[in-house]
């Protein structure tokens, strides 16, 4: 069965802080991973990563792909308030028809 | 340009009864999905359409809930015989086409089944 975890599960920092939120997976015909920012209700796309070892910026946030070890991580640096959100991580396979299969989410909350 | 639109965005229902829940996606985009969010929960995969191509309806958890796309367009997703756990946010996605293409998602409608 295909699994997709992410870890921790919930985080709480202080504006400046650096974090990093981790998302591993055991799926067959993997193709690419996507992380998601949901604020309320409709998540929005941050990235989308197929090629292991190359990283994807943009601005405060970075992400890359270990498919070695198969796992991304998700980096925000000098957060701010307006980084709170619920962080997703996703799959799509090659087998799927671009259904993504997605984590549980990492709630983080940047306090003031 | 718009975004993908769903409605209602609220929903309460008693169980029992039948409900019909809209999306629009992003004009253009022939890949539709539906997901389900459950309290505490990761989205769920239910369906997707691809052009004219027959749907993939393997996330389904029931016999009843149904799925349809008119004119590559609009879809509306049906449940029948509401029961309470199926009381969650139903997020509409759409992309240019299947494939590894980034998924817009709508605002979801909520779903609270008394």
């Amino acid at each position: 069965e295909d699994k997709v975890v992410q870890s921790p599960l919930s985080l709480v920092v202080h504006e400046g802080d650096t974090v990093t939120l981790n998302c591993s997976y055991e799926v067959t015909n993997f193709r690419s991973l996507l992380w998601y920012k949901q604020e309320k209700k409709a998540p929005t796309f941050l990235f989308m990563l197929t090629s292991s070892g190359i990283e994807k910026k943009s601005g405060r946030l970075s992400s890359i792909l270990d498919k070695k070890e198969l796992f991304s991580i998700l980096n925000i640096t000098a957060t701010q308030t307006g980084d709170s959100a619920v962080y997703l991580c996703a799959v799509i396979k090659e087998t799927s028809g671009s259904r993504l299969t997605f984590g549980e989410g990492t709630q983080l909350t940047v306090n003031p | 340009g718009a975004g993908v639109s769903q409605s209602p965005s609220n929903k309460v229902t008693e169980k029992g009864k039948d409900v019909e829940l809209r999306c629009d996606p992003i004009s253009g985009h022939t890949a539709l999905y539906w997901y389900r969010q459950s309290l505490g929960q990761g989205l769920e995969f239910l369906i997707y359409f691809q052009g004219n191509s027959a749907p993939d309806k393997s996330g389904l958890p029931s016999d009843r809930f149904s799925a349809e796309r008119t004119g590559g367009s609009v879809s509306t997703l049906t449940i029948q015989r509401t029961q309470q756990e199926d009381s969650a946010v139903y997020l509409c996605a759409s992309s240019p086409q299947v494939g590894p293409y980034e998924q817009y998602f709508g605002p979801g409608t909520r779903l609270t089944v008394t």
